[in-house]
């Protein structure tokens, strides 16, 4: 009954190579988002995606590349992964209009580049 | 640039006592106000949230009070447990067009038995 998951939960991987993390929200939300959060722990966002059409994205590297092939599903695929990408990364979906628009968080990627 | 400044980074309570953890934001088209509770090796969850018309919410064991004037609002958890030791984060986020929280720097809240 997970409402918002993500895989894989942890990736530990070299230098130079590309990678991809899914995630899918089973809400019915319309939009979905992308943070990242680092060994201090500060939460930032990186990309937001609102009924498939990119509507956020923040000072990120071109490596960095979302895709949503559909409101449900949101993956974000990183190419020549570097040391600095070590990180949690954090997807998260709302619906617009409904109270507050909270936004759920997934359980999070946790990215080791060696 | 920090647009929500968070304060302690850290924090010790005894069980019972009475956890204050504060936020000051800099964008006074901010309009939505929630804290979130992280526990290690998940994922931050919503804990309460306001909106800048009311000054205080409150649910159970915790409250928001909210100051517009001095663009401040604090999270008060009261009668606090040990199972309420997490990271807390404040947040802030604009209600139209962009919809993505721009985030505190978090609070470790460790209440000892």
């Amino acid at each position: 009954d997970t409402a918002v998951s993500q895989t894989p939960k942890y990736l530990v991987t070299q230098m130079g190579n590309d990678k991809s993390i899914k995630c899918e929200q089973n809400l019915g939300h319309d939009t979905m988002y992308w943070y990242k959060q680092d060994s201090k722990k500060f939460l930032k966002i990186m990309f937001s995606y609102n009924n498939k059409e990119l509507i956020i994205n923040e000072t990120v590297p071109n490596r960095f590349s979302p895709k949503s092939p559909d409101k449900a599903h949101l993956n974000l695929h990183i190419n020549s992964l570097e040391l600095g990408d070590s990180a949690v990364y954090f997807c998260a979906s709302s619906q617009e209009g409904l109270a507050l628009e909270t936004q759920y968080f997934g359980p999070g990627t946790r990215l080791l580049v060696l | 640039q920090q647009q929500v400044k968070q304060s302690p980074q850290s924090l010790i309570v005894q069980k019972g006592g009475i956890s204050i953890i504060n936020c000051a934001y800099e964008n006074t088209a901010f309009d939505y106000f929630p804290w979130y509770q992280q526990f290690p090796g998940k994922g931050p969850a919503l804990l309460i949230a306001i909106r800048p018309d009311v000054s205080e919410k409150k649910e159970g064991r915790f409250t928001i009070s909210f100051n517009k004037s001095a663009k401040q609002f604090s999270l008060h958890i009261m009668d606090s447990q040990p199972g309420d030791s997490a990271t807390y984060f404040c947040a802030a986020k604009v209600d139209t067009g962009r919809r993505a929280l721009t985030f505190g720097s978090g609070t470790r809240l460790q209440v000892q038995p």
